[in-house]
């Protein structure tokens, strides 16, 4: 059984950093490319960035370019996200999701979910 | 401002068909594949259809996609009280994902 499990979030200030992590199982982790989705209170949907299963491509929505940074380590089965330049639009509920297809940029849909961290930022 | 549109809202009452609309522009649905995820309440989205009109394994066949031009449809026959969620249609553009606004679908 697939599983993605998400850490790290919490409450931080705005203009500080946090580290996300998705611990992933049940399946082959350096097969597939990796996304982390956000989803502000009450908000829709909105992709952050995505990574391929070699880190060979990398992409960033333009609300968090400059600022965010994706990183697998297959080795470890684990997904990352360093956030830094926290701001309070940032404040969101973080998904790690699972593509269908090994290269983030010829996705087949995010087959799987994680539930999700919340970060928040605040003063 | 979503850069995909959906109506914000749909209803309908058990057994009926509806569908779900999602409009973009020819740099996103008009030259790539459309997803559609359903959200239930409290819960992380779940695909119900990628690369236009496909269902992963496990999804009922009365969810179905299609789209044309620069256009997407979801369409859910039979309609069932546990179908009461959020969808939300994506489509890649220049590189990025982009995502509907999402339509809360009532059943009455």
């Amino acid at each position: 059984e697939v599983q993605l499990v998400e850490s790290g979030g919490g409450l931080v200030q705005p203009g500080r950093s946090l580290r996300l992590s998705c611990a992933a199982s049940g399946f082959t982790f350096d097969d597939y490319a990796m996304h982390w989705v956000r989803q502000a209170p009450g908000k829709g949907l909105e992709w952050v960035s995505g990574i391929s299963w070699n880190s060979g491509s990398i992409g960033y929505a333009d609300s968090v370019k400059g600022r965010f940074t994706i990183s697998r380590d297959n080795a470890k089965n684990s997904l990352y996200l360093q956030m830094n330049s926290l701001r309070a639009e940032d404040t969101a509920l973080y998904y790690c999701a699972k593509d269908m297809s090994p290269d983030y940029y010829d996705s087949s849909g995010y087959q799987n979910w994680g539930q999700g961290t919340l970060v928040t930022v605040s003063s | 401002q979503s850069v995909l549109t959906q109506p914000p809202s749909a209803s309908g009452t058990p057994g009926q068909r509806v569908t779900i609309s999602c409009s973009g522009s020819s740099s996103n649905i008009g030259s790539n594949y459309v997803y559609w995820y359903q959200q239930l309440p409290g819960t992380a989205p779940k695909l119900l259809i990628y690369r236009n009109n496909q269902r992963p394994s496990g999804v009922p066949d009365r969810f179905s996609g299609s789209k044309s031009g620069t256009s997407a449809s979801l369409a859910i026959s039979g309609l069932r009280s546990e179908d009461e969620a959020d969808y939300y249609c994506a489509a890649w553009d220049d590189s990025l994902n982009v995502f509907g606004g999402g339509t809360k679908l009532t059943v009455l």
